[in-house]
């Protein structure tokens, strides 16, 4: 499809282990974003790349969480011994433009759904 | 103090109905608003921007004061169709790129 490609959709994982969560985003996207959205509430920013570059990562909630975006295009978020705070919504969002847009339109991917038992 | 606060809800209102939602959001730098409509178990689509002389799309009425730190979404003649999540976002550019998302507003509209 022409969307954001999130895989995978569903992932149970026991605590400690490590797991990636991929996104695919619109062909030719420049700016990639992931939030974490956990169970009733808003998503929470993580990171940003543009192009390949990680230019914020401000969100990450500790150094166990870490995204790549080696070639420009496809990401990938890795958790390390994931704990069971870790559980949420995994959503990455891509945008056309270098900057934010002034629509503020974000094109969402379906999100991975990580829980951790 | 969260940046964009939400009234989580649920709103519970007939077909029909006049719904209003209000956001506030804390960084008074902030420079673009949107809202965001998130149905159970999607992602989250953009709804309609937010501008200061207020704007309209259809049945949907967006609004701004930045004096009060404030956003508004009215919805007129809900419909079935309108049940979902209402996120209230906002951007503020030195930030870099990233869109700050409020919790969210449930809305449930019954025949």
């Amino acid at each position: 499809g022409a969307g954001v490609s999130q895989s995978p959709r569903y992932k149970v994982a026991k605590r400690g282990q490590d797991v990636a969560l991929r996104c695919d985003p619109i062909s030719g996207h420049v700016s990639l974003f992931w939030y974490q959205q956990a169970l009733g509430q808003g998503p929470e920013f993580l990171t940003y790349f543009q192009n390949e570059a990680q230019l914020d990562k401000s969100g990450l909630p500790s150094d166990r969480f870490f995204a790549e975006r080696p070639e420009g295009s496809v990401s990938t978020l890795k958790i390390q011994r994931t704990q069971q705070e870790d559980s949420a919504v995994y959503l990455c969002a891509s945008s056309l433009a270098l900057a934010l847009p002034l629509t503020g339109e974000l094109f969402f991917g379906e999100g991975s759904r990580l829980t951790v038992l | 103090r969260k940046e964009v606060e939400q009234d989580p809800g649920p709103f519970n209102v007939p077909e029909g109905a006049t719904v209003a939602f209000n956001c506030t959001y804390s960084n008074s730098a902030s420079q673009s608003f949107f809202w965001y409509r998130q149905d159970c178990r999607k992602e989250p689509k953009l709804l309609m921007s937010v501008y200061s002389s207020g704007n309209e799309d259809g049945r949907f009425t967006a609004q701004l004061n930045r004096a009060s730190q404030y956003i508004s979404l009215l919805i007129r003649d809900s419909k079935l169709s309108d049940s979902a999540t209402y996120l209230c976002v906002v951007s503020l550019m030195a930030a870099g790129n990233m869109l700050t998302f409020g919790g969210g507003t449930r809305l449930m509209v019954k025949p």
